[in-house]
């Protein structure tokens, strides 16, 4: 499957545990972005990286959220101390160019995290 | 801060229907791009438009751009089951931010 993958498609957590979901861009693609999505409702941008590098993390939580692209290896959207309101769907979706090109973005079928 | 707004939230039709779905902003975006999203997965790039006034087609859905790049409609002529999802919107202002619809629910019932 060269699409992007995402995991776990399903976390459970309780409040106050860490959540950690992976995503590995499409082969070739450099540009990864965290979305979050609540039921009913539409994307809200959290993250935007390139390898190495986070370009733009105005759409994540100051706090207990924190996302990394490292050199090698998957991308990585993590949650310390979950509490109910983190309970959401979130997508990774990667794309081959940035800047001003309107490239399209490929989504992941998203992790859905549920905190108790 | 720039914000995209559909309308209607949520659609049932009857198959063979009709129906327009609208994108709307008071900030003008360079493109625009509709994803359809069906339960359970992430959303699929129909479309992008990046000239004002630009109409696109894709079998039975018509795709528009205002003419101030500000709005944007999707129409759907005889409407089908298979056409049932979840249709965002998308915007960027020529950067890598791709800024999100609320969405269009869409049910067509066989």
């Amino acid at each position: 499957n060269a699409g992007v993958m995402q995991n776990p498609r399903h976390l459970v957590r309780r409040r106050g545990q860490e959540a950690r979901l992976r995503c590995s861009p499409m082969k070739g693609h450099s540009h990864v972005y965290w979305y979050r999505q609540l039921p009913e409702e539409g994307l809200k941008f959290m993250v935007y990286l390139q390898k190495e590098n986070i370009i733009d993390e105005s759409g994540m939580p100051k706090e207990r959220f924190s996302a990394e692209f490292p050199k090698e290896g998957p991308s990585i959207l993590r949650i310390q101390q979950v509490v109910r309101g983190d309970s959401a769907a979130y997508f990774c979706a990667s794309s081959p160019v940035a800047g001003s090109q309107a490239g399209e973005l490929f989504f992941g079928e998203g992790s859905r995290l549920t905190v108790l | 801060t720039q914000l995209l707004e559909q309308s209607p939230q949520f659609l049932s039709i009857q198959e063979g229907e009709n129906l327009t779905v609208y994108c709307n902003s008071s900030s003008v975006f360079s493109s625009l791009q509709w994803y359809r999203q069906e339960p359970g997965e992430g959303p699929v790039l129909l479309v992008t438009v990046v000239t004002g006034g630009e109409v696109k087609k894709l079998k039975r859905l018509t795709f528009q751009f205002g003419d101030a790049r500000k709005d944007s409609s999707l129409h759907i002529t005889a409407a089908q089951p298979g056409d049932t999802g979840l249709y965002l919107c998308a915007g960027t202002s020529g950067t890598y931010k791709y800024i999100f619809g609320t969405g269009t629910r869409l049910k067509v019932l066989a």
